[in-house]
């Protein structure tokens, strides 16, 4: 059951345009969602998040749009670098009585060609 | 450099057999999660630990046990192994005292080979 997609394996892009990673989810009682980036041999590193009852968050050249009603949300990059190549995963928070879990999905390669 | 570390980097081994995949937080956080990431998958949540005691769990199997020590780090036990069990292992650790929220720093992983 992927609660949480990202249906682009891959995405190119030329140095100084706009980056545009997408995410569909599907459970309503997400309370978080996240993007996080991944280096080959480290672990993921947190960019940016956004709480489900607000529509975007902003941090530098990192903007975070959420779509409750498409269950959509999308990471902006501008400009987009060459250092910003990278696998973008996409998150989302569920939290119980106790405790809190991530939901992943399966990953964005993104390649920013100078 | 999350804060996180995690032991061993590599582990190579033969069906059949156990291993213990360890994990010490960062200094103050109190949750401990485990992940999993086969190939081309994304991460899947295993099992979170809040100060010793169990808190949340994933699909984890029942060949798989985890525990939190006193001192805060985490093992991850995997018995039994099978080719598929091959992946990244994951630790992230928090400072969530509860039931939301809160950001997580992961550790490098453990890449599990089982031959």
């Amino acid at each position: 059951d992927q609660q949480v997609k990202q249906n682009s394996p891959s995405l190119s892009v030329q140095e100084g345009r706009i980056s545009i990673l997408n995410c569909d989810y599907t459970n309503s009682m997400f309370d978080y969602f996240l993007w996080y980036k991944k280096y080959p041999a480290e672990g993921p590193t947190f960019l940016i998040s956004i709480s489900s009852i607000k529509d975007k968050n902003e941090d530098g050249r990192f903007t975070v749009f959420l779509n409750k009603s498409a269950k959509h949300l999308s990471l902006h990059i501008v400009p987009s670098q060459p250092g910003d190549s990278a696998v973008y995963f996409c998150a989302a928070s569920l939290s119980y009585a106790y405790g809190n879990k991530l939901v992943f999905g399966a990953g964005t390669i993104l390649r920013v060609k100078s | 450099d999350s804060g996180v570390t995690q032991t061993p980097k590599h582990l190579i081994t033969a069906t059949g057999q156990r291993v213990t995949l360890r994990c010490s937080p960062r200094s103050g956080d109190l949750s401990v999660y485990w992940y999993q990431q086969s190939l081309d998958q994304g991460l899947q949540f295993l099992i979170q630990y809040y100060n010793g005691e169990e808190r949340a769990k994933g699909n984890i199997l029942e060949r798989f046990s985890a525990q939190q020590f006193p001192d805060l780090h985490s093992e991850l036990n995997l018995s039994s192994l099978e080719l598929g069990d091959s992946a990244l292992y994951f630790c992230a650790s928090s400072v969530a005292t509860g039931g939301y929220y809160n950001e997580q720093f992961f550790g490098p992983g453990t890449r599990l080979t089982v031959l």
